[in-house]
């Protein structure tokens, strides 16, 4: 069974400071997602990344994949309020067909003056 | 562009009622699901369906059931409704392999 964790779950930085959240599965995969979602709205799509060593980058959001370690990162630099939402990562098992996407429990990020 | 639409946004139910959750896509997308979501949960998978005529359950099926007759619609009914079906319910679409459209939810209180 995939299991999908992210860490940390809360974290509260200052603006202008870097940080990363981390997300770990337990399975093969070759394809990983990260979503924001916004207090009471739904999920946006913000990376796809389809292959080991992958790396996507917008504005001061960048996440990057390393599927030997079953390992993908969103590194925030210079945060600013505007990013203050939750974010989700999420994994199939392309080998196996078209899988329903397993999520982690989100990382609230909370950026403060 | 519509996209992913859910219907309702607000829904109050008491005990032991019934109700559908409404989902229709307009992209053609093969893939379909249902995810509820709890606070500090994540998302967890209700029901899913590959194409018109085929459905699968997910993580957490019990107590919902689904039909897809349509590539567009994917309505999601609740029978007898428990509490512990109080949750935000998202629709999403998909094509092959790739990521997800989500609906904008539907908030249900069960009371």
């Amino acid at each position: 069974e995939l299991k999908v964790e992210q860490n940390p779950l809360f974290l509260s930085m200052q603006e202008g400071k870097n940080y990363t959240i981390y997300c770990n599965y337990s399975t093969t995969s070759d394809r990983l997602y990260w979503y924001r979602q916004d207090p009471g709205k739904s999920l946006e799509s913000l990376f796809v990344l389809l292959s080991n060593g992958a790396v996507k980058q917008e504005g001061r959001l960048m996440a990057s994949l390393d599927t030997k370690a079953r390992l993908s990162t969103l590194h925030i630099t210079a945060a600013v309020h505007d990013l203050s939402a939750t974010y989700f990562c999420a994994v199939d098992t392309v080998n196996s067909g078209n899988t329903p996407l397993v999520f982690g429990k989100g990382t609230r990020l909370s950026v403060i003056a | 562009n519509a996209g992913v639409t859910q219907t309702p946004k607000f829904r109050i139910l008491k005990i032991g009622q019934s109700m559908t959750l409404q989902c229709t896509q307009d992209m053609n997308h093969n893939y379909m699901y249902w995810y509820r979501q709890d606070p500090g949960m994540g998302l967890k998978l209700i029901y899913y369906s590959v194409g018109a005529g085929i459905t699968d359950k997910g993580e957490v099926p019990n107590g919902y059931n689904v039909s897809r007759s349509t590539t567009e619609d994917f309505p999601l009914r609740l029978e007898l409704a428990a509490p512990s079906q109080t949750s935000v319910y998202f629709c999403a679409s998909s094509p092959v392999g790739s990521g997800y459209t989500f609906g904008s939810g539907t908030r249900l209180t069960v009371v």
